[in-house]
């Protein structure tokens, strides 16, 4: 069975400090990649999905991942976190043969210190 | 206001009893999804929906049941076979579940205890 894994389950960083948060997966054929967030109290909302093109993607607020082939990885980074950045963050990896279905790393809480 | 509605916010219950989860959407997207939220194992699909009166197991459906009569709704039962029901729970809705680029957009979520 494909399985999402987050090696991080907490990180602590200061203000300003860089982020890169790990995500791997165990799926060998073509997949569709998600970030989501949750920060305290609100919604799991999507940061960023790459399904194709440069692997290098984009999101919200700053973020950004990159998506390794070969090394079955796709990290999330930000090169200067905010006290504002403290939440949860998943990964998430749906095989393109699996309709919508989504399957979610178990998560990294990340806490930043004003 | 368009989402995904979520109610109640927090839900106590008993041992033995059965409860239901009410989960409401106005996105007026085909499919909706539950998941299970436990610290350390991220999401777990308990059932999901890709149109009205069809619905799918996920990965952990034991002790669960669901219903789709309507489009916009999707309530979860948690049964007394559950085992270890105390947990957060996730709702979450499509515009479609056949099409891999879908966004799956969540509600606030419901967190359940058992006394």
């Amino acid at each position: 069975a494909q399985s999402v894994s987050q090696h991080n389950h907490h990180v602590i960083l200061s203000e300003a400090a860089s982020l890169e948060l790990g995500c791997n997966y165990s799926y060998g054929g073509t997949v569709n990649l998600f970030w989501y967030v949750q920060y305290p109290g609100q919604h799991l909302q999507l940061l960023l999905k790459y399904f194709s093109g440069d692997p290098l993607v984009k999101g919200i607020k700053g973020f950004e991942a990159e998506f390794i082939k070969s090394k079955f990885s796709f990290n999330l980074r930000k090169p200067s976190v905010q006290w504002s950045d403290t939440a949860e963050y998943f990964c998430a990896v749906n095989p393109n043969n699996a309709g919508n279905m989504l399957t979610f790393g178990g998560g990294t809480r990340l806490m930043v210190k004003p | 206001d368009g989402g995904i509605t979520q109610s109640p916010k927090y839900l106590f219950r008993k041992e033995g009893q059965n409860v239901t989860l009410s989960c409401e959407q106005n996105l007026n997207h085909d499919a909706m999804y539950w998941y299970r939220q436990d610290p350390g194992q991220g999401l777990r699909l308990i059932y999901y929906s890709q149109i009205v009166n069809d619905f799918q197991k996920g990965d952990i459906a034991e002790g669960y049941s669901v219903s789709r009569e309507k489009k916009e709704s999707f309530p979860l039962t948690v049964t007394s076979a559950q085992k270890n029901p105390t947990a957060f729970y996730l709702c979450a809705s499509s515009l479609s579940s056949g099409g891999t680029t879908d966004t799956q957009y969540f509600g606030p979520g419901t967190r359940l205890t058992v006394l």
